[in-house]
């Protein structure tokens, strides 16, 4: 059972656009949210993170937004750039589980066009 | 660079045969985390250490089994290997065991089973 679902395996977006990332859980356990930027033979860097007590976490071109009713996160990245091309993953954890393993989607792939 | 060292890069074996995946935290790190990622799919949770003791385990088989060792150095050994355990085989490290405390990931090794 996939308990955080990222649903657009790809996505392409036009340079100076905006991008928009999404991902679900199903996990009404998870409590804290992260974003993974991964380029081709290199793990994945740590990008931005939002708590549930929060709904918007902003960091230059990149904001992450939490709907926790609807248990869906999304990244944005304003404007988007050619560097921004790579695979985005979302993950979650859940303090309460006792574990602290943080749960994965599978990836967004996005390219931006010059 | 993360400060996450995994060695070695790549690794090719036959099916039935034992490896061992090394990783060196980054400088201060307490808790290693490995993850398993096979084609097209997310990363999928092994296990994780926290200061030489076992923290969480995830959907690791019995076939597969990890230490850290006193220095904080981590070793991932693959057994009686398959086809199917061919994939990319990332090490993360993070400051301590919380369920907030980010990753930094390693560039992994991919590991081939003939």
């Amino acid at each position: 059972d996939q308990q955080v679902k990222q649903n657009s395996p790809s996505l392409s977006v036009q340079e100076g656009r905006i991008s928009i990332l999404n991902c679900d859980y199903t996990n009404s356990m998870f409590d804290y949210f992260l974003w993974y930027k991964k380029y081709p033979a290199e793990g994945p860097t740590f990008l931005i993170s939002i708590s549930s007590i929060k709904d918007k976490n902003e960091d230059g071109r990149f904001t992450v937004f939490l709907n926790k009713s609807a248990k869906h996160l999304s990244l944005h990245i304003v404007p988007s750039q050619p560097g921004d091309s790579a695979v985005y993953f979302c993950a979650a954890s859940a303090a309460s589980s006792g574990t602290y393993k943080y749960i994965f989607g599978t990836g967004t792939r996005l390219k931006v066009l010059a | 660079d993360s400060g996450v060292t995994q060695t070695p890069k790549h690794l090719i074996t036959a099916t039935g045969q034992r490896v061992t995946l090394r990783c060196s935290p980054r400088s201060g790190d307490l808790s290693v985390y490995w993850y398993q990622q096979s084609l097209d799919q997310g990363l999928q949770f092994l296990i994780q250490y926290y200061n030489g003791e076992e923290r969480a385990k995830g959907n690791i088989l019995e076939r597969f089994s990890a230490q850290q060792f006193p220095d904080l150095h981590s070793e991932l050994n693959l057994s009686s290997l398959e086809l199917g355990d061919s994939a990319l085989y990332f090490c993360a490290s993070s400051l301590d065991s919380s369920y907030n405390s980010p990753l930094h990931f390693g560039n992994g090794t991919r590991l081939t089973v003939t």
